[in-house]
């Protein structure tokens, strides 16, 4: 199954915004509402930190936004700091044999 | 506190089985869906199978379909993976998850475990 599409790595200074994206297909991230987004630390678990485009978590920072056109999903982080440096990954349902699909992940570096 | 505490990872060889367990604390476990998602070390997630609450409905990935099973004992709080025909790409670390808010969002992780595939 063929991951959602995101940049490789993005890095910004500390204070700055920053956008990931997600691409994907009208089989998934364009036809659902159903986009999750997840920060994961080396060696630990990864973290919810959006789900359903828009939604946050309780817990999670209102510095987390996500956001959804077309077939293109996207995580904005502002007012970036040290301990937002970790790697992000997108998920969407997905018709047909596979459910769900995770992203090719993001690695966030805070300059 | 919720809690999801994988176990039953190691070594195995090609073409051998292994059944990982999830045991689970906290939260009412026969409420929520739950999921198995799969990380080779240093590289992305992978979605791996999901489970309905009280196990009508189950779906796998079609890198798995055939060899995984994922099933669930609610009595008992737990979660299993079944995995039979082992491939060496199927060597990862393990994740179950608890899926809230619906469509696949996982609000709580384990800590996973470590699945080897080699001769």
């Amino acid at each position: 199954q063929s991951a959602l599409t995101q940049p490789a790595s993005v890095s910004e200074s500390p204070g700055q915004s920053i956008t990931i994206s997600c691409s994907g297909t009208s089989r998934d991230i364009g036809g659902y509402n159903s986009v999750s987004w997840y920060q994961q630390h080396p060696g630990k678990a990864p973290r919810l930190m959006i789900y359903q485009v828009s939604n946050r978590p309780s817990g999670v920072s209102n510095r987390f936004s996500g956001s959804k056109s077309g077939n293109t999903a996207s995580l904005s982080i502002s007012g970036l700091q040290a301990e937002d440096e970790a790697d992000y990954y997108c998920s969407s349902y997905r018709r047909g044999s596979t459910s769900y699909v995770f992203g090719t992940g993001t690695k966030v570096t805070v300059l | 506190e919720v809690r999801l505490v994988e176990s039953g990872g190691g070594l195995v060889q090609p073409g051998g089985s292994l059944r990982l367990s999830c045991a689970a604390s906290g939260f009412n476990f026969g409420a929520y869906w739950m999921t198995w998602v799969r990380q080779v070390p240093g590289k992305g997630l992978e979605w791996v199978a999901n489970i309905k609450e009280d196990e009508s409905e189950m779906s796998s990935a079609e890198s798995v379909q055939g060899r995984f099973t994922i099933s669930r004992d609610n009595a008992k709080n737990s979660l299993y993976l079944q995995m039979n025909s082992l491939r060496a790409e199927d060597t990862a670390v393990y994740y179950c998850a608890r899926d809230s808010y619906g469509w696949g969002s996982h609000d709580y992780w384990g800590q996973g475990t470590l699945v080897t595939v080699s001769s």
